[in-house]
């Protein structure tokens, strides 16, 4: 899993409670990503961020958020208005200008009930 | 937008035998073409990749081949072992300041490796 930690690897919560998941990277990689896997489905975007303090929208980003204030970290809070939370979260990052290569962490598997 | 379309869904093969998995892709402009194995309950690893300047790249049992005309690219893995068994991705780069950086990825493979 490369320099990339996620935690928890398994978290559960209730339903109406938003809940963050933490990622960190020590690779000095600029650019992160945040992904949702569901069952028998491909890796969809939710976030990314190719530098501190900006970041865009991917194709689910609705009832998520995020924040990166720090290179390393890229916190995912998974909001109350996810109508769908439960499903398996992965971070990734890589370095930008050229480099597409992406690095994934353990990721992290969210139950709510 | 980029689309990503990945077969089989699922795949049996004998070890020794091989393995082939096929992705096709919408965007003529994507350029960077990479492969991800992911066993369960852990995050993807990259395996493989290739960029659109070459048709073809090995590393040991595994390939992987591009035929940008059909905007298609394939995974082969040879001498197939049972630690092969695993979940596998394809994924394609987007293009232009919309995408950035972005990977579209295919729905994934399930590959088993039967002993």
């Amino acid at each position: 899993d490369g320099g990339i930690t996620q935690s928890p690897k398994y978290l559960f919560r209730k339903e109406g409670q938003n809940v963050t998941l933490s990622c960190e990277q020590n690779l000095n990689h600029d650019a992160m990503y945040w992904y949702r896997q569901d069952p028998g489905q491909g890796l969809r975007l939710i976030y990314y961020s190719q530098i501190v303090n900006d970041f865009q929208k991917g194709d689910i980003a609705e009832g998520y958020s995020v924040s990166r204030e720090k290179k390393e970290s890229f916190p995912l809070t998974v909001t109350s208005a996810q109508k769908n939370p439960t499903a398996f979260y992965l971070c990734a990052s890589s370095m930008v200008a050229g480099n597409y290569e992406q690095y994934f962490g353990p990721g992290t598997r969210l139950t709510v009930t | 937008g980029e689309n990503v379309e990945q077969h089989p869904s699922t795949l049996s093969v004998q070890e020794g035998d091989s393995a082939v998995i096929k992705c096709t892709y919408s965007d003529s402009a994507s350029n960077y073409f990479p492969w991800y194995k992911q066993e369960l309950g852990k995050g993807p690893q990259l395996i493989i990749d290739i960029r659109s300047n070459v048709g073809e790249k090995k590393d040991q049992r595994i390939a992987v081949t591009l035929n940008k005309t059909a905007k298609h690219f394939s995974l082969h893995i040879t001498e197939t072992q049972p630690e092969d068994s695993a979940v596998y991705f394809c994924a394609a780069s987007g293009s232009g300041e919309k995408y950035g950086n972005k990977l579209v990825f295919g729905a994934g493979t399930i590959l088993r490796v039967k002993s």
